[in-house]
């Protein structure tokens, strides 16, 4: 079964740290990737997306990604993070040519300390 | 404006009733979809749809019903055959081919 996995569910970090969140995705073919952002009370909003070319893509606020195609990954990252960062963070995969479905990690919770 | 409207905000029920969460989208989206988002769970596809009169159940069917006889529209029920009804529940659209999802401001479903 098509599954997405996060490997962090709790990430605390200060500011102007670095961060890196963890996805990982089952084999199933070719993949659309997916970070979305959810800050409190906020509806989910798209970060940034991979559909093909370059592997590291970048997104809003500073964030980006790389997708590594041997490792069947698609890390986020951000070099230094600001307060305004604290938020839950959500990998997404949509498996191309198979059907719409577009499977969500469980989340990873960032808080970011001033 | 374009986007994805959830109705209502909060929705209480009484256990056993059945009850009808809303999703309009005004942005000629073909594929539609509803997930259930609880604290450590992420979201959870319950059903989608990639076209008018066509649905197929996602990973957590059991206890909720769709329809979608208009592509603007695809309201989901929850029965009284869910056992744990109370979450959040998101709808999203999407293009055919998934380039992006758009979400709803989502419906917190409590049931007493």
């Amino acid at each position: 079964a098509q599954s997405v996995s996060q490997h962090n569910h709790h990430v605390i970090l200060s500011e102007a740290a670095s961060l890196e969140l963890g996805c990982n995705y089952s084999y199933g073919g070719t993949v659309n990737l997916f970070w979305y952002v959810q800050y409190p009370g906020q509806h989910l909003q798209l970060l940034l997306k991979y559909f093909s070319g370059d592997p590291l893509v970048k997104g809003i606020k500073g964030f980006e990604a790389e997708f590594i195609k041997s490792k069947f990954s698609f890390n986020l990252r951000k070099p230094s993070v600001q307060w305004s960062d604290t938020a839950e963070y959500f990998c997404a995969v949509n498996w191309r040519g198979r059907d719409d479905k577009i499977i969500f990690g469980k989340g990873t919770r960032l808080h970011i300390l001033p | 404006d374009g986007g994805i409207t959830q109705s209502p905000k909060y929705l209480f029920r009484k256990e056993g009733q059945n009850v009808t969460l809303s999703c309009e989208q005004n942005l000629n989206h073909d594929a539609m979809y509803w997930y259930r988002q609880d604290p450590g769970q992420g979201l959870r596809l319950i059903y989608y749809s990639q076209i008018v009169n066509d649905f197929q159940k996602g990973d957590i069917a059991e206890g909720y019903s769709v329809s979608r006889e208009k592509k603007e529209s695809f309201p989901l029920t929850v029965t009284s055959a869910q056992k744990n009804p109370t979450a959040f529940y998101l709808c999203a659209s999407s293009m055919q081919g998934v380039t992006e999802a758009f979400f709803g401001q989502g419906t917190r479903l409590t049931v007493v």
